[in-house]
């Protein structure tokens, strides 16, 4: 079936810098993915919708110019959390809708857990 | 806007039992409905689905679950649990638009299983 890789899995970084986030689909290509934060124990909150080839669509109240998304390809899109602060700590997951999976079925990364100290 | 409730934020069963965690959804319309499964540290798996059809629906790893319009519910269901099953569920709805395959979560219902 549809695959979702996530890149790296875990990460910490210093206050201040910069941190990127790779998400790819394996054996398909995807126009659109999704990129959603989640809280400890809480739920996924969608970011942004990542469109191959065009600005990326974020929703009310997520900084842009904080969480840069580029979608350069149909197999890969990038976050990156720009400045980043300890209340960017989080899990990250990416998600795209793949055609094996049926449609309107998201296939979900592994996420990448991001510590800013 | 389309929202997700599900009620119960921890629920322990012990092995063998059955088990129904419940999802409740608030939208305009039919939406796509999903079950999601995330075991610690991972992503999400999907378990089951509901589009249209058939109210009761069968997933993976022997869950179900039963589409009640007159509801608004979506609860997810199995007969006997197994340790294995141990996780956070998520119920999910989606748009009915082409190509927004957008999703909005429930808060989630983590499941103990004790022996």
């Amino acid at each position: 079936g549809a695959v979702v890789s996530q890149h790296p899995s875990r990460v910490i970084c210093k206050s201040g810098t910069s941190v990127k986030i790779e998400c790819r689909s394996l054996d398909f290509q995807a126009t659109t993915m999704f990129w959603y934060r989640q809280f400890p124990k809480q739920s996924l909150m969608l970011m942004a919708t990542s469109n191959e080839g065009s600005k990326a669509t974020y929703e009310q109240g997520v900084e842009k110019d904080k969480f840069l998304i580029n979608h350069a390809s149909l197999t890969l899109s990038t976050l990156t959390v720009t400045s980043a602060h300890p209340e960017d700590s989080s899990f990250y997951i990416c998600s795209a809708p793949a055609a094996d999976s049926g449609a309107n079925v998201l296939t979900f990364g592994a996420g990448s857990r991001l510590t800013v100290l | 806007a389309q929202s997700v409730t599900q009620p119960d934020i921890h629920i322990t069963v012990s092995e063998g039992a059955s088990l129904e965690l419940r999802c409740n959804y608030s939208y305009g319309a039919t939406p796509y409905l999903f079950w999601y499964v995330q075991s610690p540290g991972q992503g999400l798996q999907l378990l089951l689905k509901y589009f249209s059809g058939d109210t009761l629906v069968q997933g993976i790893k022997g869950f179900e679950a039963e589409f009640k319009r007159s509801q608004s519910s979506f609860n997810l269901r199995k007969p006997s649990v197994h340790w294995s099953d141990a996780a956070e569920y998520f119920c999910a709805v989606g748009l009915r638009n082409f190509g927004n395959e957008k999703l909005t979560f429930g808060t989630g219902t983590r499941l103990t299983i004790i022996p």
